[in-house]
């Protein structure tokens, strides 16, 4: 069974950054595309990005180029996305999701990270 | 890119039909059969309904279905049920390798 958990609450204020993580397991952990994507309260779901299962290609929104970073660490079957200079624009829930290779659709989702930015 | 457009809510009564379109460019609805539908409830993890335009996936009950023409992609419930409300998002393949989802639909069970 595919689990993708995130990592906790993040409260931050304007202009910093955050790293959110997202630790996988029931699967081979380099066999999966894994995306980013976000939902801002009483907004709709936002794609961010892209890491393809290679670790090879990354694809990202052009609204969030130059500021955001994904990464991931084999050792510990974990996936990182660092967004930089945040705004009170940044507060959302933010999800991993999974993809299998050209299926083009997202299979499991993780359980969300709220991130708030306040000053 | 902007968000594929979608009306923000749809409403039926029980046993109607509804449909929910999504209209994008042809650098994405259009370019790719590559269009899936999520139903989203309030706390729980996007549910996918629909891929590739039209193939539903296996527990998705067949009430739903998907279609394409030019730039539009269409979400349809057929006999619509109370479990049937929520938000629905379609979500589209662009030409830039990114992916893009649409603006929400609510949909009401009258």
């Amino acid at each position: 069974q595919v689990q993708l958990e995130q990592s906790g609450a993040e409260v931050k204020k304007p202009g910093a950054s955050v790293r959110v993580s997202c630790k996988a397991s029931g699967y081979t952990f380099t066999s999966q595309h894994i995306h980013w994507v976000r939902q801002a309260p009483g907004q709709g779901l936002e794609w961010m990005a892209i890491l393809t299962y290679d670790g090879g290609r990354r694809f990202y929104a052009q609204r969030f180029q130059g500021r955001l970073t994904m990464t991931r660490d084999t050792s510990t079957r974990t996936h990182y996305l660092e967004l930089r200079s945040l705004s009170s624009e940044d507060t959302a829930v933010y999800f991993c999701v999974s993809e299998t290779p050209d299926a083009y659709f997202f299979d499991y989702w993780g359980q969300g990270t709220p991130v708030t930015v306040s000053s | 890119q902007s968000a594929l457009t979608q009306p923000a809510s749809v409403s039926g009564s029980p046993g109607q039909s509804i449909i929910i379109s999504c209209t994008g460019t042809s650098s994405d609805v259009g370019g790719y059969d590559h269009v899936s539908w999520y139903q989203h409830e309030p706390g729980k993890a996007p549910r996918l309904m629909i891929y590739d335009v039209s193939i539903r996936p296996s527990g998705v009950p067949n009430r739903f279905s998907g279609s394409k023409s030019g730039n539009t992609a269409s979400l349809t419930i057929s006999g619509l049920q109370t479990e049937d409300e929520g938000d629905f998002y379609c979500n589209s393949y662009t030409s830039r390798g990114t992916y893009v989802f649409g603006t929400g639909t609510k949909v009401t069970v009258l």
